[in-house]
């Protein structure tokens, strides 16, 4: 019954390996996000894709690159992991993105790059 | 873009008494402001939400309180109790094509029993 689910839940790789972050929600949602939370739980905005167009795309680097393959589906590739990549990555969904409705979050995964 | 700060970064209180988190907005055209309440080892979650057509809102033990003019938001929690103990953030974001919850640095809440 899970509203937004992200797999795997913890991920601990070497650095220079490629990794990707799945996310699916339930909730017909036409917005998706991500979003990265760093150690002292800063929570930024990432990427947001709108019914499978990129509308946000923060400053992040040209390692990460979001994938929709569908309007339920938002998954985060990264390439060439480096140490400062550690965080707790949040996938996010919302209905609409001029009402200003509720965000839904998943459960996080934790990223430890070693 | 929107720049939102948020005080105090940890806040202890006693179980029964009030917990009061302040937030402050730099983008007038902000029109929603939502908080999110996060447990340990889950994601942010909605606990309450106001728009600025609205100076205060009340769900049971928590309210939140919006003044336009001087762009600052507060969310109060009444008989706190230890389930209450958690990281939480405020937001703002506006009525836009792009809908961006700007986040506030979060606040650790520690009810102590």
């Amino acid at each position: 019954d899970t509203a937004v689910s992200q797999t795997p839940k913890y991920l601990v790789t070497q650095m220079g390996n490629d990794k990707s972050i799945k996310c699916e929600q339930n909730l017909g949602h036409d917005t998706m996000y991500w979003y990265k939370q760093d150690s002292k739980k800063f929570l930024k905005i990432m990427f947001s894709y709108n019914n499978k167009e990129l509308i946000i795309n923060e400053t992040v680097p040209n390692r990460f690159s979001p994938k929709s393959p569908d309007k339920a589906h938002l998954n985060l590739h990264i390439n060439s992991l480096e140490l400062g990549d550690s965080a707790v990555y949040f996938c996010a969904s919302s209905q609409d993105t001029v009402l200003n409705t509720e965000a839904f979050f998943g459960q996080g995964t934790r990223l430890t790059v070693v | 873009g929107e720049n939102v700060e948020q005080h105090p970064s940890t806040l202890s209180v006693q179980e029964g008494d009030s917990a009061v988190i302040k937030c402050t907005y730099s983008d007038s055209a902000s029109n929603y402001f939502p908080w999110y309440k996060q447990e340990l080892g889950k994601g942010p979650q909605l606990i309450i939400d106001i728009r600025s057509n609205v100076g205060e809102k009340k769900d049971q033990r928590i309210a939140v309180t919006l003044n336009k003019t001087a762009k600052h938001f507060s969310l109060h929690i009444t008989e706190t109790q230890p389930e209450d103990s958690a990281v939480y953030f405020c937001a703002a974001s506006k009525r836009e094509g792009n809908n961006r919850l700007a986040f506030g640095k979060g606040n650790q809440v520690v009810v102590i029993p």
